[in-house]
């Protein structure tokens, strides 16, 4: 069982859509990170979120953090080819020790 | 700066060999881990350090060991490869934990064990 599901699992859509990508849990977070992956290299960060209810903007990014902790959300607007990857978000929750865990990823493919 | 570098970049293995996978940055940071990364699964911690002579365990860290004698350099050990190591490994560092600050990932060691 993950412990950070993440929704949907495969989303493909056409250029200047948007789209929002889910993470949820049932445990309590103290932060939680949002990462794009592209084939053949490692994650990269987006965004850290630590405050119940906090938003984050990265220009057509917007990434939420819910107020009980336990969920996220990243809403790209008017998506391009260029957003296509793998989208992961992870987090720190006490009761597994605060070691970082992932959810299994969101792909995202923009067509143009 | 080089940042995080991994090497190999492949690597195929027979059950039961072992091996060593390279991890090395030169950002100055002290938190460096070590990932797999699965179809379907996330990544997963197997072990991370939080200073030169302090390593623990994450989350899958059964077959794998590590020592940290340096702040640069991190390796992972397999001492007897299984087919269940498969996978795509990553390791990463930053100047304190994930939660923190920007966690760096190196490009990844792909291996296969047969």
């Amino acid at each position: 069982t993950q412990l950070l599901e993440q929704s949907p699992q495969f989303l493909s859509i056409q250029e200047g859509e948007n789209l929002t990508v889910y993470c949820n849990s049932s445990s309590v977070f103290s932060s939680l990170q949002w990462y794009r992956q592209e084939p053949g290299e490692g994650p990269v960060l987006l965004v850290t979120v630590v405050t119940g209810g906090e938003v984050k903007k990265l220009k057509r990014l917007t990434f939420q953090f819910g107020d009980a902790r336990k969920d996220s959300s990243l809403h790209i607007t008017a998506a391009q080819p260029g957003d296509t990857g793998l989208y992961l978000c992870a987090g720190e929750a006490m009761e597994y020790g605060n070691k970082l865990v992932f959810g299994a990823g969101t792909i995202l493919r923009v067509k143009s | 700066n080089a940042g995080v570098t991994q090497t190999p970049k492949f690597q195929v293995l027979k059950t039961g060999q072992s091996m060593t996978l390279q991890c090395a940055q030169d950002m100055n940071h002290e938190y460096m881990s070590w990932y797999r990364q699965d179809p379907g699964m996330g990544l997963r911690l197997i072990h991370y350090s939080v200073g030169a002579g302090i390593t623990d365990q994450g989350e899958v860290p059964n077959g794998y060991n590590v020592s940290r004698s340096t702040t640069e350099d991190f390796p992972l050990r397999l001492l007897s490869a299984a087919p269940s190591q498969t996978s795509v490994y990553f390791c990463a560092s930053s100047y304190t934990g994930p939660r923190t600050d920007t966690q760096y990932f190196g490009p990844g060691t792909r291996l296969t064990v047969l």
